[in-house]
């Protein structure tokens, strides 16, 4: 079984600058994440989506963040402007569907470094 | 707020077991406990689950006290791969999971 893919796995940028991640589930997981982690901090939740609807993305500075799942199937999350502080691993996750019986394991692919200088 | 408690670093030796305290004394009826682990450079790895019941898998174990309170993931026989930062999450996963990481263990397993 295919994990969860992501890309760029490395992204350096300065700051004031854009960048996209892109990310392809597990096939037939219809819940997808988004994270951000902080060097020596654990994962934080940004997005959250079900099929192509979010669920919740309160913790997602929306001044400069933006994701869509437009066919319910990969993302893509997107800084702009990039600050200094969002230097950090970018996360993708995905898990079955809200409903099924474990919907707590999710499956997280190796994250996108980003550097912004 | 952080709904679990745990050390910030811990060691044992290649071959032992590693029994890794996890404290949620403010758990709820509905809430799971999960452990997941990061090794370094990788994504968060599932781990086991468990509501109320000791459970065990192809990889750890894992000991509920009957108050809930606290728990134990055990991994029997710890080899140097098991290095990583292991993370005890409580959640409500039966409507829309969002599992909440903390700052977990540091677990470094040595010769």
């Amino acid at each position: 079984e295919a994990g969860v893919a992501q890309s760029p796995r490395y992204k350096i940028i300065e700051k004031r600058q854009s960048v996209a991640f892109w990310c392809n589930p597990i096939s037939g997981h219809a819940t997808l994440y988004w994270y951000q982690q902080i060097l020596g901090q654990g994962p934080k939740l940004l997005i959250q989506f079900q099929n192509n609807g979010v669920v919740d993305d309160s913790q997602l500075p929306k001044d400069r963040f933006s994701a869509e799942r437009l066919k319910g199937v990969d993302s893509t999350l997107k800084i702009q402007p990039a600050k200094l502080e969002d230097s950090a691993v970018y996360l993708c996750a995905s898990t079955h569907p809200i409903g099924h019986p474990n919907t707590g394991e999710l499956f997280f692919g190796e994250g996108s470094r980003l550097t912004v200088l | 707020d952080a709904k679990t408690t745990q050390p910030t670093s811990m060691d044992c030796a290649e071959g032992r077991a590693a029994n890794l305290p996890c404290n949620h004394s403010t758990i709820s009826g509905n809430e799971y406990v999960y452990w997941y682990r990061q090794i370094h450079s990788q994504g968060p790895q599932y781990i086991i689950h468990g509501l109320k019941n000791n459970e065990t898998n192809e990889m750890a174990s894992l000991i509920i006290t009957e108050d809930r309170k606290s728990s134990t993931l055990i991994l029997p026989h710890a080899t140097l791969r098991d290095t990583a930062v292991y993370y005890c999450i409580v959640e409500n996963t039966g409507t829309a999971s969002k599992l909440t990481f903390g700052t977990g263990t540091r677990l470094q397993v040595t010769l």
